[in-house]
């Protein structure tokens, strides 16, 4: 089956660094890669999605000179939270989707700003 | 902007009760697709349903999808703990089933054993 793999597991950082979070589809080639972010016991709330090659849509709400998205290939779309600040910490999830093969979730980047 | 509203959003039973979790829309979608997700991973897919009035069957789970495609529920037979964790309903809309994704709010599941 389709398979997402999301990097790193887990990070932490101090307060005004930059962090990258890498998602790959590893075995098809993705239209379209969705990060979410969830909270707690929460539902995931959609950042942005991004197609390879153009400019990401950040959904309202969202910074996207904070939060930026580059989509360079087909299989890796990046997240980088630039001036990472205490309240940025949280559970980051990339997924990706193409016709046919359907939504396919990373396993989750958890962000501990310090 | 598209709702999905999911209930009950916390639910609480014993080993071998049934269970229903509805998710209820006004709007239209393409599909909708059923996840189970633990504590520090990404959501697993459970199943997607495509067709108004298809009902899919997964053991003990039963999914069903509304005639007119903006609802669904998903049915869990005699629970077990292993079924413990959150489960999130999630639909696809404009027209495609690779567009972008609209969840409801998650409902967590605690069996006791």
């Amino acid at each position: 089956g389709a398979v997402v793999s999301q990097h790193p597991s887990w990070v932490i950082c101090k307060s005004g660094t930059s962090v990258k979070i890498e998602c790959r589809s590893l075995d098809f080639q993705a239209t379209t890669m969705f990060w979410y972010r969830q909270f707690p016991k929460q539902s995931l709330m959609l950042m942005a999605t991004s197609n390879e090659g153009s400019k990401a849509t950040y959904e309202q709400g969202v910074e996207k000179d904070k939060f930026l998205i580059n989509h360079a290939s087909l299989t890796l779309s990046t997240l980088t939270v630039t001036s990472a600040h205490p309240e940025d910490s949280s559970f980051y999830i990339c997924s990706a989707s193409r016709q046919g093969v359907g939504y396919t979730f990373g396993s989750g980047t958890r962000l501990t700003v310090v | 902007t598209q709702l999905l509203e999911q209930s009950p959003q916390f639910l609480s039973i014993q080993e071998g009760e049934n269970l229903t979790v509805y998710c209820n829309s006004s709007s239209v979608f393409s599909s909708l697709q059923w996840y189970r997700q633990e504590p520090g991973e990404g959501p697993v897919l459970l199943v997607t349903v495509v067709t108004g009035g298809e009902v899919k069957k997964l053991k003990r789970l039963t999914f069903q999808f509304g005639d007119a495609r903006k609802d669904s529920s998903l049915h869990i037979t005699a629970a077990q703990p292993g079924d413990t964790g959150l489960y999130l309903c999630a639909g696809a809309s404009g027209g495609t089933s690779y567009g972008k994704l609209t969840f409801g709010q998650g409902t967590i599941l605690t069996v006791h054993p």
